[in-house]
C-alpha cells in the first residue's frame, strides 16, 4: 500500500504560466511534508517543506499548500521557467516513524519556452 | 563544499559477486540513509543510521548490509548480488530527523 501518491507521472506547462504538482497521502500520522527536485544524473535537492500545523508555506516562486482533511498537498510554481523542468518528489514524515521520509513516485515537469 | 559524495558512480557486477558502496558526508550530520530508485518509482529506504555505530532497517533491507563505523561514512554492502538489485542507489544525510535530507548524485549499479 503506497502511503504517498503522486498520481500525475508528468506535467507540461508553458513558460510563465503556473505549474501545480499534486500529492496525496494516506497515513494520518504524517506531520511534516517536503518537496524535492531532481535533475537527470543528479541526486534530489530539497525545495520546500511544510509542517502539519500550517496550511501554506511560500519561498519565492514556490508555494506549498497542505489540506489535512483531504490528506492532500500541492506545490505551485509561479511563474514557471524552463530551468524548472525536472522530476519533483513529494515526501512525508511521521514522528511515530522516527522522522523517516516516505517518497512518492515523482512527477516529471516540463516547462516549454 | 563537497556535501555528500558517493563512490563509485557506476558499476557492473555479475550475479553472485559482492561489492561495497561508499557514502561520505562533510556536514557533520548525525543521520544517514541509503535509498534505491527503480525506473518510474520513488526512493525506497534500504537502511539508515541515526548516529555513529548505529544502523536500522528501512523498507527494503533484504540482500543488503550497512555499517557506520565513522560519523562521516555510511557503507552499503551487497554480499551476493542479484539482478533484482540493479538500480540507482542514493545516499543522503540530515542533521536530525525532520530536517531536509542532502543527497549524493547516486551510484548506478547493473547486475548481469
Amino acid at each position: 500500500d503506497q502511503q504517498v501518491k503522486q498520481n500525475s507521472p508528468s506535467l507540461s506547462v508553458q513558460e510563465g504560466r503556473i505549474s501545480i504538482l499534486n500529492c496525496d497521502y494516506t497515513n494520518s500520522m504524517f506531520d511534516y511534508f517536503l518537496w524535492y527536485k531532481k535533475y537527470p544524473a543528479e541526486g534530489p535537492t530539497f525545495l520546500i517543506s511544510i509542517s502539519s500545523i500550517k496550511d501554506k508555506n511560500e519561498d519565492g516562486r514556490f508555494t506549498v499548500f497542505l489540506n489535512k482533511s483531504a490528506k492532500h498537498l500541492s506545490l505551485h510554481i509561479v511563474p514557471s521557467q524552463p530551468g524548472d523542468s525536472a522530476v519533483y518528489f513529494c515526501a512525508a514524515s511521521a514522528r511515530t516513524n522516527a522522522g523517516k521520509s516516505t517518497f512518492g513516485d515523482g512527477t516529471t515537469l516540463t516547462v516549454k519556452p | 563544499n563537497a556535501g555528500v559524495t558517493q563512490t563509485p558512480k557506476f558499476r557492473v557486477l555479475k550475479t553472485g559477486q559482492s561489492m561495497t558502496l561508499l557514502c561520505a558526508q562533510d556536514m557533520n550530520h548525525e543521520y544517514m540513509y541509503w535509498y534505491r530508485q527503480d525506473p518510474g518509482m520513488g526512493l525506497r529506504l534500504i537502511h539508515y543510521s541515526v548516529g555513529e555505530g548505529t544502523t536500522a532497517k528501512g523498507e527494503v533491507p533484504d540482500g543488503y548490509n550497512v555499517s557506520r563505523l565513522k560519523k562521516q561514512n555510511f557503507l552499503l554492502g551487497l554480499e551476493s548480488a542479484a539482478p533484482s538489485q540493479t538500480s540507482v542507489y542514493f545516499c543522503a544525510s540530515s542533521f536530525e530527523d525532520y530536517q531536509p535530507q542532502h543527497f549524493g548524485d547516486g551510484t548506478r549499479l547493473s547486475i548481469l
